[in-house]
Formats: structure tokens, sequence, C-alpha cells
């Protein structure tokens, strides 16, 4: 069974740059696209973007430009890199695996997410 | 970006009631649409793929229906352990947009 784990720091000073990993046990990360999603206090799900396996990505426009999504195959790994950061990004960042069907693209399984606050 | 409209944002149910939670798209986007169910500090947890499909694992009471713009999820028969909150996503065009999510009490 595929588990996802975010790690990376918990407080992220404002301007500076938040990075988290996105470990993959129990199976490959190749053959499939990753996404990163973030969940403000007090508010809904937002999609931050994915990478396929061999590095192809789309981006929300809302954060085009301030993101980077990066994955590392050897190591089962994939990475978030959100920089010039505000109290606004401020969030429970998680990661999961898009699945396609014929029908449909879903999220499954999820990360339990880690929360990232922004903060001098 | 397609806008996800859902409602109610938050209801009040008892054990054994029938609830449904509506979503509705900004534009027609077929089956796109996928159903997760959230507990506060856990992952969350899809319940339904290409709008009717149950994910494997999912107990049978949940159910999904529509297609193009309005869509629903159906909990047939409420359990204590689906009090939760509830967000319909659409795939069908990134970006990827979530409903505001459906909270789901105990009356």
């Amino acid at each position: 069974q595929v588990h996802l784990q975010e790690s990376g720091p918990g407080l992220v000073k404002p301007s500076e740059t938040l990075s988290l990993t996105c470990t993959v046990s129990g199976g490959s990360i190749n053959n499939y696209y990753w996404s990163w999603i973030r969940q403000p206090p007090g508010r809904g799900l937002e999609w931050i973007g994915y990478i396929y396996y061999r590095g192809s990505i789309n981006y929300s426009p809302s954060l085009q430009g301030r993101v980077t999504i990066s994955v590392d195959t050897s190591k089962n790994q994939f990475f978030l890199k959100l920089n010039s950061v505000t109290a606004a990004d401020t969030a429970v960042y998680y990661c999961a695996r898009n699945s396609r069907g014929n029908s449909s693209v879903w999220f499954d399984p999820w990360g339990q997410g880690t929360l990232v606050t922004v903060s001098s | 970006d397609i806008q996800m409209t859902q409602s109610p944002s938050s209801l009040s149910a008892s054990v054994g009631d029938r609830v449904t939670i509506t979503c509705r798209a900004s534009q027609s986007m077929s089956t796109y649409l996928n159903w997760y169910q959230h507990k506060s500090g856990r992952a969350p947890k899809l319940l339904i793929y290409g709008a009717s499909s149950l994910q494997n694992g999912v107990p049978s009471r949940f159910s999904g229906s529509g297609s193009g713009t309005d869509f629903t999820l159906t909990i047939s028969s409420l359990q204590p352990e689906d009090f939760a909150t509830y967000y319909c996503h659409q795939s069908y065009s990134t970006p990827y947009t979530f409903g505001q999510g459906t909270k789901l009490e105990i009356k």
C-alpha cells in the first residue's frame, strides 16, 4: 500500500522560501503524476501543482512564478519550493498521487499533511 | 478556472439519516468530478471518482451521481464515523479546483 509523508520546517519567515519534501513508500514514484495541495486555516483546499515522474510540470496560475516542484526518482521523493512567502501562505500542505481513468483524474492517496506557518 | 459551488456549507444530521451534498460547476465537465472525506488532522480520503465510481474499500452507503455541471454525493444511512467535512473536486481542466466543503455535524 502506497504511503506518502510530507516533511520540512514548520515555521518560515516572511519573504523566505518554504521547502517541503514528500516521501513515497510502499510503491514506486515512476509512472505517476504527483501533486501538492494546501489548506489555509479555516479555508478550503487549493491545488498548487503537479509533476510527472519524468519531470513535466503544471502549476496553478495563482502561484506561478513563486512555486517550483521537482522530483528525485532515485529517492522516491518529490519536492515543493515556494519563495517570497507571506502570512497568506500559512497552511497545511499535502502531497498526493494523481490517478487517471477514463472518466476522471483523482488524488489518492494523500499524505497526512504538514502545517507550515509563515511568521517572523 | 472552473468554479465549484458546493452546498450546503454545513449540515446537521442524525445517525441513520439520508444525506445529500451537491456540487455545481461553472462549466460542463463531463464526469471529471471526485468526492473526498476529510477529518481534522488526517489525510483526506477519496470516496468517489469519475462522478459515480466507488473507491475500493469505501462503504456502499456512499454514492455519487451527475455529469456536466451538477453532481451529488449521497450517504444513504449516516454512521457515526461519517461525521466529517466533504469536498468535491474537478479534474476536467487545470487549475484543478475544489468546492468550499460541507461540514457534516451530529444533530
